[in-house]
């Protein structure tokens, strides 16, 4: 059974910085792009950022481009998102999401980022 | 950006229709386009990938049709469960992008 666990949330500072985690299990994960995506409350889904199977490259949209990073510890079947100059509009459950060929096909239960001073 | 939109944004149904959700790309994305459903205070789930293609584990009576820029999520026969906000979202170009979601309330 793919299970998808996400931790690290909570209460941040504007322009302060977090890191989420989401540890993987069920499945071969250096087999797999994995990706976060994030819906604020009350809002839709928003992608957030990808990553290929072996970590080599990276995508993410313009929202979060050069603040966001994503990374993976294959031998830790671990994802990661390193989030830094967070701002409010940051405010968001985030889902760690196994992504195939274009489709997130798993989804994590997902963790609460609340960014306020 | 492809943008994608859905419509419409909610849908009132009685329980055993058979109802059409719109998805609607501002451009071409051949068939990457799938569809989630998310029901109330839970994460969200993969219900057809690939315009058409169906999900083990995923009810039969949800179908999907479509390609280029003109998608529908069908549901033959809604039950009560399937209350939920149903999203697609395009797997063809950077960035990846959702629509804003079609919610589904039961009558």
């Amino acid at each position: 059974e793919v299970q998808l666990v996400e931790t690290g949330g909570g209460l941040v500072q504007p322009g302060r910085s977090l890191k989420l985690s989401c540890v993987a299990s069920g499945f071969t994960f250096n087999n797999y792009w994995m990706s976060w995506t994030r819906q604020a409350p009350g809002k839709g889904l928003e992608w957030v950022a990808s990553i290929t199977n072996s970590g080599g490259s990276t995508y993410y949209p313009d929202s979060v481009k050069g603040r966001f990073t994503i990374s993976r510890d294959n031998a830790q079947n671990t994802l990661y998102l390193q989030m830094n100059s967070l701002r409010s509009e940051d405010t968001a459950t985030y889902y760690c999401t196994r992504f195939s060929l274009g489709a997130h096909d798993y989804w994590g239960q997902g963790v609460m980022v609340t960014v306020s001073s | 950006d492809v943008v994608l939109t859905q419509s419409p944004a909610t849908l009132s149904v009685t329980p055993g229709e058979r109802i059409s959700l719109s998805c609607r790309a501002s451009e071409s994305v051949d068939t990457y386009l799938h569809w989630y459903q998310q029901k109330p205070n839970e994460s969200p789930r993969l219900l057809i990938k690939y315009a058409s293609q169906s999900i083990s584990g995923i009810p039969s009576r949800f179908s999907g049709s479509g390609s280029g820029t003109d998608f529908t999520l069908s549901i033959n026969g809604v039950e009560l469960e399937d209350l939920s906000i149903y999203y697609c979202q395009q797997g063809n170009s950077l960035p990846f992008t959702f629509g804003s979601g079609t919610k589904l309330e039961i009558k």
